[in-house]
């Protein structure tokens, strides 16, 4: 069974740029978050879909982080304009919906920012 | 607010010695409770989980975790660690819903 998968693995900007990342998640799972993890810290969920609505988005800082999932299967994280306390590592995990609360995420790689 | 804490930030052991990685969350009501490992150079993977029954859950490559629910804690144990267990291992509660929120890792490192 394939991953997870996101790109790029790694991203080099300075402030004030634009930058959008890529997510495919594992084949038939109905639920999608990103995650942003600042180093010495554990994930932090930004935006939570289930298909192609937004469930909770109650941590993405509205102001500059959008992010969309139109089909319902691959999503895209932006960030405009990238301030530098936005370096991070950006993670995509997904899940199969299940109702309940015995649902497991599995995550991929994560993209590596680094705003300058 | 809800929150989860791992008591070590770095942990340094050598092979065949055991170890216990500490997790404690607050909050009194159901929780479900995750242990993920990142090892060098990959992505965060799924060492075990408890939702209910024996509290005494086993996961993968030798790692264990119990749950004491009037103490709060899911903490991992591994009777004899191996070089390969070198990893970053991040505890995770679900509050009763389906975010899970992470504790801020403990990096474990394995001495050959």
């Amino acid at each position: 069974e394939a991953g997870v998968a996101q790109s790029p693995r790694y991203k080099i900007i300075e402030k004030r740029q634009s930058v959008a990342f890529w997510c495919n998640p594992i084949s038939g799972h109905a639920t999608l978050y990103w995650y942003q993890q600042i180093l010495g810290q554990g994930p932090k969920l930004l935006i939570q879909f289930q298909n192609n609505g937004v469930v909770d988005d109650s941590q993405l800082p509205k102001d500059r982080f959008s992010a969309e999932r139109l089909k319902g299967v691959d999503s895209t994280l932006k960030i405009q304009p990238a301030k530098l306390e936005d370096s991070a590592v950006y993670l995509c995990a997904s899940s199969l919906g299940l109702a309940g609360d015995t649902d497991t995420q599995y995550f991929g790689p994560g993209t590596r920012l680094t705003v300058l | 607010a809800q929150s989860v804490s791992q008591h070590n930030h770095h942990v340094i052991l050598s092979e065949a010695a055991s170890l216990e990685l500490g997790c404690n969350y607050s909050y009194g009501g159901t929780v479900n409770l995750f242990w993920y490992v990142q090892y060098p150079g990959q992505h965060l993977q799924l060492l075990l989980k408890y939702f209910s029954g024996d509290p005494l859950v086993k996961g993968i490559k030798g790692f264990e975790a119990e749950f004491i629910k009037s103490k709060f804690s899911f903490n991992l144990r591994k009777p004899s660690v191996q070089w390969s267990d070198t990893a970053e291992y991040f505890c995770a509660v679900n509050f009763n819903d389906y975010k899970l929120s992470f504790g801020a890792g403990t990096t474990v490192t394995v001495r050959a």
